[in-house]
């Protein structure tokens, strides 16, 4: 099993369209969970961490399940400018090493 | 806003020879990585930094590769004698907060790595 999987898409959505991407990790002592966004050719860039509570930030929403190692991102009213690949990223151990996915490419048509 | 810088953006050499990638960190950030993107490829760790020691290395940190960080400023990464496989972006990484949950890495924009 794949440290951190993700569906890699490509998932083409209207403007304005909901959509939400999910992510599940192999090691369940992991400690920290992460959504990275990264453009073509460009680097990564934190999107948002993700608590065990569920956290929002604006027209983003991420959710932790531990129990069964699933982190999901859910993007409302999505925009042309959301158009990027979505990088769910795990600290498996608190030593700094980030295990990344390979990534869930998003199309936001007009 | 701070932000992490690298140089050069794109470096072309031949098998074998020695390469430095350059980066400066964030200047309040303590904790600092490389990680390296072939093409088309996940995003994959290759070392952590900390008090001018390596905290942990990946398997694909070999021999070859080194890390330094040569003044107060500048985080290099030096591979000795290359390979074409060590084709990829390399992206330096900093953090604040370690080995702390939650410790938030900021990337720089990579050098895109081109070994002929």
């Amino acid at each position: 099993r794949k440290e951190v999987e993700q569906d890699p898409g490509p998932f083409n959505v209207p403007e304005g369209a909901t959509v939400a991407f999910n992510c599940t990790y192999s090691n369940s002592a992991s400690q920290s969970f992460f959504w990275y966004r990264q453009d073509c050719r460009k680097e990564p860039k934190l999107l948002m961490s993700v608590y065990s509570s569920g956290n929002e930030d604006g027209r983003f929403t991420a959710q932790l399940n531990r129990a069964s190692q699933y982190i999901s991102l859910l993007i409302r009213d999505s925009k042309l400018s959301d158009s990027a690949t979505y990088l769910c990223v795990v600290n498996p151990s608190n030593t700094g090493k980030l295990i990344f996915g390979q990534g869930t490419t998003l199309q936001v048509k007009p | 806003e701070p932000e992490v810088t690298q140089t050069p953006s794109h470096q072309v050499t031949q098998m074998g020879q020695e390469v430095i990638l350059r980066c400066v960190p964030i200047s309040n950030h303590l904790y600092f990585y490389w990680y390296r993107q072939i093409l088309g490829q996940k995003v994959e760790f290759l070392v952590s930094f900390y008090n001018n020691e390596i905290s942990e290395k990946s398997e694909i940190f070999d021999d070859q590769f080194s890390v330094e960080r040569p003044d107060g400023s500048n985080f290099t990464l030096k591979i000795r004698s290359t390979k074409l496989e060590d084709s990829a972006m390399y992206f330096c990484a900093s953090s604040a907060r370690g080995l702390a949950r939650y410790n938030e890495q900021f990337f720089g924009p990579g050098t895109r790595l081109t070994v002929l």
